[in-house]
């Protein structure tokens, strides 16, 4: 079965700082994919990236990067240039299988970014 | 803005009652995905259909039943509420596998 872990309850960080959110997996399918979303207290779950696993590169998104370890089965999420309107909660989620039709989620990390 | 959109934005209930909540679909998305997120916790899998059809079901009771319309727009139904069920329940339409964006999300409240 599929396993997201996401051992950072909450994160703090310093505005126009670098930061990372660690994403462990654990999944015995060759194929699979990783998002990462992020939920203001709104509510509203916000699609920031996406690796797959047969992708060579790792994937970037403005200030968004996904630093994948396939051998370690991590998947970190980097946040380049922190601004106050980051503050919000971070998933990680994993789609198992070519054809896989759900996402697994972990936990969260709260991130609050400091002026 | 991801183009989908939930209704209604918030609703109590009480045990034993039914609710049907509603998703829009991103245009031109055939897949509706749903999800229940308990407070403080990821999203859990509901179930997702996929032209018109369920297309694989978490770990839900019965009671949780959903329907894709033609159009691609979905309910969610939840009969006999258990004070458990209390959720903010997440839509999620896609096109292909390297996506899935959700809507706004329908707190739900059973007292």
């Amino acid at each position: 079965a599929q396993k997201i872990t996401q051992t950072q309850p909450g994160m703090f960080v310093q505005e126009k700082e670098a930061v990372t959110l660690d994403c462990t997996y654990d999944t015995s399918d060759q194929s699979y994919g990783l998002f990462w979303y992020k939920q203001p207290s709104s509510g509203e779950m916000i699609f920031l990236i996406y690796q797959g696993s047969y992708d060579e590169q790792n994937a970037t998104e403005g200030r968004y990067s996904l630093n994948f370890q396939k051998a370690r089965k991590s998947a970190n999420l980097v946040i380049s240039a922190s601004q106050l309107g980051d503050s919000a909660m971070y998933f990680c989620a994993m789609r198992e299988g070519e054809y896989g039709n759900k996402l697994v989620f972990g936990a969260g990390t709260i991130l609050r970014v400091k002026s | 803005e991801t183009g989908v959109t939930q209704s209604p934005t918030h609703l109590i209930k009480t045990r034993g009652q039914q609710v049907t909540l509603r998703c829009s679909s991103q245009s031109g998305h055939n897949t509706v995905s749903w999800y229940q997120q308990a407070l403080g916790q990821g999203p859990q899998f509901i179930f997702q259909y996929y032209r018109e059809e369920e297309n694989g079901r978490g770990n839900f009771p019965p009671r949780f039943s959903g329907l894709q319309f033609p159009n691609y727009s979905s309910e969610l139904n939840v009969n006999a509420l258990e004070l458990d069920d209390s959720a903010l329940y997440l839509c999620a339409s896609s096109r292909d596998l390297n996506e899935q964006f959700f809507g706004p999300g329908t707190r739900l409240t059973v007292l």
